[in-house]
């Protein structure tokens, strides 16, 4: 079975440029999640999506990010303009549903740096 | 509010010593409790999760973990570590039944010694 597949796994960018990230997760699961990893720190839940709806979106910094997951399958992150605090890690994870015991499955994230 | 705490940042251990990574939380609920772990360049991979009953969990790998309620703690054992067990440990809070968010704590970079 695949796993949870992210892309680009690497990005390098200049200040106020555009960037987004793409994530596939497993097949049937209905939950995905978008993570940010400082340096350092945990994951920081960004957002989380039951099929298409975003039923959490609070920790989402919405006057740069926007996320979407059209169909309920692969989701975008984009970030516009990027800021040099954006540097980081950008995980996504999937779960057959969305209640407390379910386990999450990560990929492997994608590594942004912004100059 | 709820937090996760890992009070070492960086342990050091010797190939075929045991292990105790610890972590404390704060949540005023039943927690549900997990440890993940992340290889250098990997996503984060479940060693193991509480939810209820038997308070000594077994995961993956040969990892343990044992919720104590009284000292609002979940910390991670191993008898023998091997020097692929070198990586970083997450513990993480579950808020509730009807969300999957998960509170993490900062880690627990672990190095192991030949």
């Amino acid at each position: 079975e695949a796993g949870v597949v992210q892309s680009p796994r690497y990005k390098i960018i200049e200040k106020k440029q555009p960037v987004a990230f793409w994530c596939n997760p497993i097949s049937g699961h209905n939950t995905l999640y978008w993570y940010l990893q400082n340096l350092g720190q945990g994951p920081e839940l960004l957002i989380r999506y039951e099929n298409e709806e975003a039923v959490d979106d609070s920790q989402l910094p919405k006057d740069r990010f926007s996320a979407e997951r059209l169909k309920g399958v692969d989701s975008t992150l984009k970030i516009q303009p990027a800021e040099l605090g954006d540097s980081a890690v950008y995980l996504c994870a999937s779960s057959l549903g969305d209640r407390g015991l379910e386990t999450q499955y990560f990929g492997p994230g994608t590594r942004l740096l912004v100059l | 509010a709820q937090s996760v705490t890992q009070p070492d940042i960086h342990i050091t251990v010797s190939e075929g010593a045991s292990l105790e990574l610890r972590c404390n939380y704060s949540y005023g609920a039943t927690p549900y409790l997990f440890w993940y772990v992340q290889s250098p360049g990997q996503g984060l991979q479940l060693l193991l999760k509480y939810f209820s009953g038997d308070t000594l969990v077994q995961g993956i790998k040969g990892f343990e973990a044992e919720f104590k309620r009284s000292q609002s703690s979940f910390n991670l054992r191993k008898p023998s570590v091997h020097w692929s067990d070198a990586a970083e440990y997450f513990c993480a809070v579950g808020l509730s039944s009807n969300t999957g968010k998960l509170i993490f704590g900062q880690g627990t970079t672990l190095q192991v010694k030949p």
